[in-house]
């Protein structure tokens, strides 16, 4: 089993419409959960990142961590046109290193 | 604040040559810094952890004398590709800590640097 699993997609979505991106984890001593989108040829920008469970909300992004079923979420509420991109679910556990999904191809249709 | 940027942005070149990549923290000092690669429609894979004054860490399968990493200063971290082949050709993204913040595990990435070797 990978230690993060990220459906790849890909996801399109009307503009206007609520957006749900997940993850899934294996290694219980992850406590840093971190989102990054990613627009085509560009790096990875850091949206929103959160230590252990509980919720935290940015404008129209909410990040979501679950550690007892070891799921991770990604909502966006309004999604605009520019909000298409690649998000990246990344976790940290001990080490200094990022163990990063997959990737989910979003866009966002006018 | 927590911006890495880098240089070149894109770099074509002749197979045979080598190819130097800078990555810099302009706001906050990083003594560890991350180079990646990353193939089109793929995830970013890690090639090597780059620490202030010591040797890089290199990831398993990464060639060390290929890919030479020097970190220098708290804000400077540069990659060499040393006689780069067409197989090079690639994406490659540093990113660095902010050890001075709240959220000090968190990575910063650089806009990357697109290599094509002909």
């Amino acid at each position: 089993q990978k230690e993060v699993e990220q459906d790849p997609g890909p996801l399109s979505v009307p503009e206007g419409a609520i957006v749900s991106l997940n993850c899934t984890y294996s290694n219980s001593a992850f406590q840093y959960f971190m989102w990054y989108r990613q627009y085509s040829r560009k790096g990875p920008e850091l949206l929103m990142y959160t230590y252990s469970s509980g919720n935290k909300e940015d404008g129209r992004f909410t990040a979501q961590v679950d550690k007892s079923s070891k799921y991770i979420s990604l909502f966006i509420r309004d999604s605009q046109p520019s909000d298409s991109a690649t998000y990246l679910c990344a976790t940290q556990g001990g080490s200094e290193k990022l163990v990063f999904g997959k990737g989910t191809k979003l866009t966002v249709n006018p | 604040g927590a911006v890495v940027s880098q240089h070149p942005s894109w770099v074509i070149c002749k197979s045979g040559t080598s190819v130097k990549i800078e990555c810099r923290s302009l706001d906050f000092q990083a003594t560890t810094m991350f180079w990646y690669r990353q193939f089109p429609k793929q995830s970013l894979m890690l090639m090597a952890t780059s620490n202030e004054g010591s040797k890089a860490t290199y990831e398993q399968g990464v060639e060390k004398d290929k890919f030479l990493i020097n970190h220098a200063s708290l804000t400077l971290s540069t990659l060499t590709v040393t006689s780069a082949h067409p197989e090079d050709s690639s994406f490659y993204i540093c990113s660095a800590r902010d050890t001075s913040g709240q959220g000090y595990i968190i990575q910063y990435f650089g806009p990357g640097t697109r290599l094509l070797v002909l």
